[in-house]
């Protein structure tokens, strides 16, 4: 399958820092990303749609001031989380699709644990 | 309701055994359907895609689809140890775009 590649694994950062995450498709093109969180226990939640070329698409309840994310490329997508808490401590997950139809499955990052002390 | 409902685990299962994991969704226009496997602290990874009615078996798995019930099942038969891990379910709104079950943990036990 389709390999998406997501960087750094781990993370560790002060309150108050901002921490950036990058994801990357490596052999294919992916005009779509998707930002998920998950918490201990807890299922995946979708924080925010990457549009390469145009502004993320944010779920409710998500600030986009907050969890920046840019789009650069075809195969580059980032979320900056901007001024961590320990609130925002969790594991952040990527993901990216091949192709437009409705059945193209989705293909995970490695997934980011980041620790905010 | 939520979008996409799992049945409650754990699910705990004797080695050899067949291992059933149940999920609805309330979007009858939902067209594609996963099977993730989670291992703990590791991300999702696919089992299984299912996009019509009716059966589909890969190995030891097996996903059913049944669309008027909003309805889609994984079964793992001849459950090892190694199958342990929490099983999400997906359900597809736009390409790649997925709303996922809170998940259900399987234990195999030896």
């Amino acid at each position: 399958g389709a390999v998406v590649s997501q960087h750094p694994s781990r993370v560790i950062c002060k309150s108050g820092t901002s921490v950036k995450i990058e994801c990357r498709s490596l052999d294919f093109q992916a005009t779509t990303m998707f930002w998920y969180r998950q918490f201990p226990k807890q299922s995946l939640m979708l924080m925010a749609t990457s549009n390469e070329g145009s502004k993320a698409t944010y779920e409710q309840g998500v600030e986009k001031d907050k969890f920046l994310i840019n789009h650069a490329s075809l195969t580059l997508s980032t979320l900056t989380v901007t001024s961590a808490h320990p609130e925002d401590s969790s594991f952040y997950i990527c993901s990216a699709s091949p192709g437009t139809a409705m059945n193209t499955e989705a293909f995970f990052g490695q997934g980011t644990r980041l620790t905010v002390v | 309701q939520k979008e996409v409902e799992q049945n409650s685990g754990p699910l705990s299962v004797p080695e050899g055994a067949i291992a059933s994991l149940n999920c609805t969704y309330s979007d009858r226009g939902s067209q594609s359907f996963f099977w993730y496997r989670q291992y703990s602290g590791k991300s999702p990874e696919l089992i299984m895609s299912i996009y019509s009615n009716g059966d589909k078996e890969d190995g030891r798995f097996t996903a059913q689809l049944n669309k008027a019930s909003q309805y889609v099942s994984l079964l793992i038969r001849d459950s090892q140890p190694s199958d342990s891990a929490t099983y999400l379910c997906a359900v597809n709104t736009n390409a790649g775009k997925s709303t996922f079950g809170d998940g259900t943990t399987l234990t195999v036990k030896p």
